[in-house]
């Protein structure tokens, strides 16, 4: 049971346009959504995180959007910069019951940013 | 700082062997997960280990299993290796116990485990 989706496999963008990553979860509990970067050969790296009782939080270039009702979120990137291009990761933590200590991640988008 | 450091980086094994994986956290750092990455399924939690107590597993078979020692260094097994245990093994620490209220996670660069 996939609890958090990322139904793009991929994204392509031209450099200096907005980039646009989306996320769909069903698990009603969860608390905290984040976002992680990953390059090749490399560690996934945390990017922006959101509470369940917020709708939007910014961080230069990245800001976030959850929309409760829909169970859906999105991470937006502007402008985009070729070194962005990396796999996005969305995730998900549950702050009560037993849980804790658990992300579930999506599949991850690969975004390709292009010159 | 140095960061997490996972040991080795590649390992080729074949069905039916063990393996034992190795991750250092940060400096400083008590609380160690590992994740599991396969193409398409994004990344599947396997365990957390705080103060050398298991405080939370994935859904694994028993033939995953990890410790974690007193200098918080951590391990993990995977016995009698099948074909479908192919993966990239991500560890990530954090300085205390996840709570899920958005802590960070910081990930090594993970062991590339290939049976054959």
């Amino acid at each position: 049971d996939q609890q958090v989706k990322q139904n793009s496999p991929s994204l392509s963008v031209q450099e200096g346009r907005i980039s646009i990553l989306n996320c769909d979860y069903t698990n009603s509990m969860f608390d905290y959504f984040l976002w992680y970067k990953k390059y090749p050969a490399e560690g996934p790296t945390f990017l922006i995180s959101i509470s369940s009782i917020k709708d939007k939080n910014e961080d230069g270039r990245f800001t976030v959007f959850l929309n409760k009702s829909a169970k859906h979120l999105s991470l937006h990137i502007v402008p985009s910069q070729p070194g962005d291009s990396a796999v996005y990761f969305c995730a998900a933590s549950n702050a009560g019951g037993t849980s804790y200590g658990k992300l579930t991640f999506g599949q991850g988008t690969i975004l390709t940013v292009h010159p | 700082k140095a960061g997490v450091t996972q040991t080795p980086r590649y390992l080729i094994k074949t069905r039916g062997q063990q393996v034992t994986l190795s991750c250092s956290p940060i400096s400083g750092h008590r609380s160690v997960s590992w994740y599991q990455q396969t193409p398409g399924q994004g990344l599947q939690f396997l365990f957390e280990y705080f103060s050398e107590t298991q405080r939370n597993k994935g859904n694994f078979p028993g033939r995953f299993s990890g410790r974690q020692f007193s200098n918080s260094r951590s391990e993990m097994n995977v016995s009698t290796l099948e074909l479908g245990d192919s993966a990239l093994y991500l560890c990530a620490s954090s300085p205390e116990p996840l709570t899920g209220y958005g802590e960070k996670l910081f990930f090594g660069s993970g062991t590339q485990l290939s049976v054959l």
